[in-house]
């Protein structure tokens, strides 16, 4: 089965500092990769996903981009603000499939220094 | 503001006893995850419902563990006995698949367990 690995576990930034948090995948059949941020005490929230078919997608200030030959993707977070401090989760799953389900990496606690 | 929302938000209970957590998927959502949440294991995938039908539950203890969906707005998952290491946040997730894609999955903000 699919399995995903994230690195870093913890990441620690200045403000105004980019950050990069990278995962690869195990499915060469994996086609739909989607990153959530989950704050303290709260379920996680899609910020941005990304499907094979494209190799880098931007939404303001963060960025993913996807690799497929290499079966690893990335986030980028340029410009970070102390909001942005949070647990971050990559993921990755095949549309189209018998189920669909996503399988998560480990998260990344990202912490924004002011 | 359509979001998932998920009863109780905060649930201890003393080992042996039943616990129900419920979940509103958003309107229209035609998929339903139940997620677990611990510091070991990450998030783990527990069932998952497709039209109300029960679709995949390979991650869920059988033996103690049941998911259902009594009708469209209401997702419910059941644990008989609780046991101390149910101790998680379990977390409903809702999407709308379609012509065999599916879109993103909306979760709720948790019901975090302690079994005492």
């Amino acid at each position: 089965g699919e399995n995903v690995e994230q690195h870093p576990s913890t990441l620690s930034v200045q403000e105004g500092d980019s950050a990069v948090i990278k995962c690869t995948y195990s499915d060469s059949a994996s086609n739909y990769f989607p990153w959530y941020k989950q704050e303290l005490g709260k379920g996680p929230q899609l910020i941005i996903d990304i499907r094979s078919n494209v190799g880098e997608k931007k939404d303001q200030r963060i960025a993913v981009t996807l690799n497929k030959t290499a079966k690893h993707f990335s986030l980028h977070i340029t410009e970070t603000q102390p909001e942005d401090s949070a647990v971050y989760f990559c993921a990755a799953s095949r549309r189209g499939g018998a189920t669909n389900k996503l399988i998560f990496g480990t998260g990344t606690l990202l912490a924004v220094q002011p | 503001d359509a979001r998932v929302t998920q009863t109780p938000r905060h649930k201890v209970t003393e080992m042996g006893q039943e616990v129900t957590m419920r979940c509103q998927p958003i309107l229209g959502h035609n998929t339903v995850f139940w997620y677990r949440q611990t510091m070991m294991q990450g998030l783990e995938l527990l069932a998952y419902f497709r039209n109300r039908a029960p679709l995949d539950d390979s991650g869920m203890p059988k033996d103690r563990f049941s998911a259902e969906m009594p009708d469209a707005t209401l997702a419910t998952l059941k644990i008989q006995p609780s046991e101390p290491r149910d101790s998680a946040v379990y977390f409903c997730a809702s999407g709308f698949l379609i012509g065999g894609t599916t879109d993103t999955q909306y979760f709720g903000p948790g019901t975090r367990l302690t079994v005492l």
